[in-house]
């Protein structure tokens, strides 16, 4: 199963709300994650199902979708939301993940 | 505290071959399945192999199919990642990571589902002569 991002790269300022797509080549009902990496940083998981937020993650993130289009939202990004983001695809045991988008301070 | 720790990373030839452990602490390792997942110098994160609890799966990205093993041992709370025949583009940090599952009534059904939770911070898989 194939994960697409979009876009690769996003440029916002503080307080901005920010949206990031992913689609999956076939359906994979809401069985999507969503990972933050900061630089040298390791990955740290949002939100799993497609919209449950993991717990000690900031309300600001939500995820939403199911099927092959899903969404992930910042309400206000904050300085530290700066980062690479990550969907995952959990249908299938053989995970796969997007390429990543990539969220600069405008 | 609930820990994973990698080992075994360094710098290797092409052809050659790696054993990469994870040392498991703060939860019961034998009840979880695991993940390995890489990153390439400054590119994604890249799923590589996954196994059950009681190794009865077992799962391999295409990229590394007949040249990597995973395996785990209960009574060590570790686990593996043999590698051979190991080439340029295998050079990367490799994680191990936790998968866990939480069960979500949805509509008509009930879904289990399965995310990455726990990751190590990483060791370091330099392939080049």
């Amino acid at each position: 199963i194939q994960m697409t991002q979009s876009p690769s790269s996003l440029s916002a300022s503080v307080g901005d709300r920010v949206t990031i797509t992913c689609r999956a080549s076939q359906s994979i009902s809401t069985y999507l994650n969503w990972y933050q990496q900061k630089p040298g940083e390791v990955p740290n998981l949002l939100i799993y199902g497609a919209s449950s937020l993991q717990s000690g993650v900031p309300s600001r993130f939500s995820g939403s979708g199911s099927g092959t289009d899903f969404t992930l939202t910042i309400s206000s990004l904050q300085p530290e939301d700066f980062a690479t983001y990550y969907c995952q695809q959990s249908y299938s045991t053989l995970y796969t993940f997007g390429q990543g988008t990539r969220l600069e301070i405008k | 505290e609930v820990q994973l720790v990698e080992s075994g990373g360094g710098l290797v030839q092409p052809g050659g071959s790696l054993r990469l452990s994870c040392a498991a602490s703060g939860f019961t390792f034998s009840s979880y399945s695991m993940n390995w997942v890489r990153q390439a110098p400054g590119k994604g994160l890249e799923w590589v192999a996954y196994i059950t609890s009681t190794s009865g799966t077992i799962q391999y990205a295409d990229s590394v199919k007949g040249r990597f093993t995973i395996s785990r041992d209960k009574a060590k709370n570790s686990l593996y990642l043999q590698m051979n025949s190991l080439r340029a583009e295998d050079t990367a940090v490799y994680y191990c990571a936790r998968d866990e599952n939480t069960r979500v009534r949805g509509v008509e059904v009930v879904h289990s589902y399965y995310y990455m939770d726990v990751w190590g911070k990483g060791t370091t898989v330099t392939v080049s002569s």
